[in-house]
C-alpha cells in the first residue's frame, strides 16, 4: 500500500506571496492532519478534516486554510506569507488510532 | 490541551534498555497516551498507544502508571536506528494531536 505523498517536497516563495500545499493520504483514510514544524517551536498541530470537512484547527492565523476533496486529497494554502512561515509542512493521514506521516513539503520563505 | 513533560535528552549504550519518561499531570480519563518517534529527516513515525493498561508491541512497551500521571516508553534493546526524537502525546476525542518538544535519544555504538 502507498504511504502519504506531499506535493511538491521543496518550495522557495518571497514574502507576501501565497502557496498551496498538497496531500494524498493511504488508500481508504478519510482523515487527513497538517503539522507545522520548525526548530524554535516543534510540531504544531495546524488542522483536521475527515470527509471534506473541517474537523479540528490549530491556534494559527487564518492566513493559513485547507480543504479536503471527495477522493480524500487534501491541500492547504497560506497567503501573505511571512518569513516565519519557513518550515516543514507534514501532512498525516488516520486509521482509527494511528497516524501516518508524509515526507514534508520544505517551504523557504525569502 | 493536555500537556506532557518529557526530558529534552537522553542517552543510551547500544543494545541496553531504554526507558524514556512522560509525565502528563493533567491527564483526563478519556485520554489516550500515544508515543511517536521521528527519525532524521523524516516525518514522525508511530511507535504505541495505550489507555491504562501497559501495551506491547514489535517496537517497544509502553509502561502507564496506575494514577495515569506518567508513562514511560521501554525499548528494550536500542540500536542505532532508534536514535530519534521521541514524542509523548496526549490524545482525547478528536484527532488534535499536540507534540510538545521531545526526547532526542542519542544511541552510543
Amino acid at each position: 500500500k502507498a504511504g502519504v505523498t506531499q506535493t511538491p517536497r521543496y518550495l522557495i516563495k518571497t514574502r507576501g506571496q501565497q502557496v498551496t500545499l498538497s496531500c494524498s493520504p493511504i488508500s481508504g483514510h478519510r482523515s487527513v492532519s497538517w503539522y507545522q514544524q520548525t526548530p524554535g517551536q516543534g510540531l504544531q498541530f495546524l488542522f483536521e478534516y475527515f470527509s471534506e470537512t473541517q474537523r479540528n484547527k490549530g491556534n494559527f492565523p487564518g492566513r493559513f486554510s485547507g480543504r479536503q476533496f471527495s477522493n480524500s486529497r487534501s491541500e492547504m494554502n497560506v497567503s501573505t506569507l511571512e518569513l516565519g512561515d519557513s518550515a516543514l509542512y507534514l501532512c498525516a493521514s488516520w486509521t482509527y488510532d494511528e497516524q501516518f506521516f508524509g515526507p514534508g513539503t520544505r517551504l523557504t520563505v525569502l | 490541551d493536555a500537556k506532557t513533560t518529557q526530558p529534552n535528552s537522553m542517552e543510551s549504550n547500544e543494545e541496553e534498555p531504554v526507558h524514556l519518561p512522560c509525565n502528563h499531570s493533567t491527564i483526563s480519563g478519556t485520554d489516550y497516551i500515544h508515543w511517536y518517534r521521528q527519525l532524521p529527516s523524516q516525518g514522525p513515525e508511530y511507535v504505541i498507544h495505550g489507555l491504562t493498561s501497559n501495551v506491547n508491541n514489535r517496537m517497544a512497551s509502553l509502561a502507564i502508571a496506575e494514577d495515569r500521571k506518567s508513562s514511560t516508553l521501554i525499548l528494550h534493546r536500542a540500536t542505532l536506528r532508534d536514535a530519534a526524537v521521541y514524542y509523548c502525546i496526549l490524545r482525547g476525542t478528536g484527532n488534535q494531536f499536540y507534540f510538545g518538544t521531545g526526547t532526542s535519544l542519542t544511541v552510543i555504538p
